[in-house]
């Protein structure tokens, strides 16, 4: 049972476009999402998060979007750059006692020159 | 520079061996965590542990063990009874187990079965 899903294994945009990646959830009770970026025969590296509270959270290029009573958020990404090519992941907190990251199956972005 | 070391980066193991994979950290964090990434798949959490001599399983903790005598490290080891180790092993840390700032992760060993 994937709590956390990203529906796309793959997304190619051309550069200078925006990337647009999305990720659907099923537990009411994640509090605090999280998005990393993860190169080949790397580890992954934090690239933005949201907290339930809000519905919009920017950090340069990097914007992410919550829509809680669709259990949705998104990741946009403009301009899409070649250096951002790279496997995208989702993930959300549990808000119980046992804080846990629950992780998608990620997709994996090409930004063609 | 602080971070997450984690080796080896390739291990190769024979049917019925035990390995042990090493994660060391030097950001005086809290909680350490182990997951497994199978391709086509998302990380999935082994073991974590919030504290000192404390550890706790996660999702998919069978046929693995950990430990954790000392805060920098949390080593796993991967028995001959986990019928299919041939993944990628990521450990990650956090400054407690309250996830209140995101996770850092090491750059990963590639397990692979002889």
């Amino acid at each position: 049972d994937q709590q956390v899903k990203q529906n796309s294994p793959s997304l190619s945009v051309q550069e200078g476009r925006i990337s647009i990646l999305n990720c659907d959830y099923t537990n009411s009770m994640f509090d605090y999402f999280l998005w990393y970026k993860k190169y080949p025969a790397e580890g992954p590296t934090f690239l933005i998060s949201i907290s339930s509270i809000k519905d919009k959270n920017e950090d340069g290029r990097f914007t992410v979007f919550l829509n809680k009573s669709a259990k949705h958020l998104s990741l946009h990404i403009v301009p899409s750059q070649p250096g951002d090519s790279a496997v995208y992941f989702c993930a959300a907190r549990s808000s119980g006692s046992a804080r846990q990251l629950t992780f998608g199956s990620g997709t994996q972005l090409t930004v063609l020159p | 520079d602080g971070g997450i070391t984690q080796s080896p980066k390739y291990l190769f193991r024979k049917e019925g061996q035990n390995v042990t994979l090493s994660c060391e950290q030097n950001l005086n964090h809290d909680a350490m965590y182990w997951y497994r990434q199978d391709p086509g798949q998302g990380l999935r959490l082994i073991y974590y542990s919030q504290i000192v001599n404390d550890f706790q399983k996660g999702d998919i903790a069978e046929g693995y063990s950990v430990s954790r005598e000392k805060k920098e490290s949390f080593p796993l080891t991967v028995t001959s009874a986990q019928k299919n180790p041939t993944a990628f092993y990521l450990c990650a840390s956090s400054i407690s187990g309250q996830l209140v700032q995101p996770q850092h992760f090491g750059d990963g060993t590639r397990l692979s079965i002889l």
